[in-house]
């Protein structure tokens, strides 16, 4: 399909392992985003990534937390020693970044749970 | 920094009307949009509003802009429970090289 895919849709892991999280954005979307939504909270902001701009790191919670997109395409979240309060839904969008209406297209999400 | 405010949740009685709202700090926002996250699945953009605009409407949808006051509205008309969603209000402007900066999301829960 031609939208924006995230691997895995869940993961399971046991405190204090490290998970890694992928997002596959639409082709040609120079703008990716990742968010995280919790149980009963509000849209996260995490990390956004502009073409080769250095990213935008002010929404990671902890240094624990970590992004990269290689090649301007694919990007990984890599969560280092998860704690529970990690578990969370992480969403990843993608967007032309235009100076017109700027849509985002979200993936469908990869749910993490902590034990 | 820039910041994008909604209340949390929202009942409403199918058939009624629906109004949720969202305030933002940033002056320089130029667009500001509506999402819809249904349960399970990611964001879908519902509309959007340039600021030089105060009013947008499409079909039972009608966005309202207050730029002065730094308020956005979305209204549902005739409201029906396939409505019941997570509405997501954002905005992006100069500031970030065009960031989008979401709200929490507003619950909406539409009783039959």
């Amino acid at each position: 399909g031609a939208g924006v895919s995230q691997s895995p849709s869940n993961k399971v892991t046991e405190k204090g392992k490290d998970v890694e999280l992928r997002c596959d954005p639409i082709s040609g979307h120079t703008a990716l985003y990742w968010y995280r939504q919790s149980l009963g909270q509000g849209l996260e902001f995490l990390i956004y990534f502009q073409g080769n701009s250095a990213p935008d790191k002010s929404g990671l919670p902890s240094d624990r937390f970590s992004a990269e997109r290689t090649g301007g395409s694919v990007s990984t979240l890599t969560i280092q020693r998860t704690q529970q309060e990690d578990s969370a839904v992480y969403l990843c969008a993608s967007s032309l970044n235009n100076r017109g209406p700027d849509t985002q297209y979200f993936g469908p999400g990869t749910r993490l749970t902590v034990l | 920094g820039e910041d994008v405010e909604q209340s949390l949740f929202l009942s409403v009685r199918e058939g009624d009307s629906s109004v949720i709202n969202c305030t933002y700090t940033d002056s320089s926002s130029t667009y500001l949009y509506w999402y819809k996250q249904e349960p399970g699945a990611g964001l879908q953009l519902l509309t959007y509003i340039f600021s030089n605009m105060d009013m947008k409407q499409d079909q039972r949808l009608t966005v309202l802009l207050n730029k002065k006051d730094k308020h956005l509205s979305l209204r549902i008309a005739d409201t029906q429970t396939g409505d019941s969603a997570i509405y997501f209000c954002a905005e992006a402007g100069n500031t970030g090289g065009f960031k989008t900066i979401f709200g929490a999301g507003t619950r909406l829960f539409v009783k039959a």
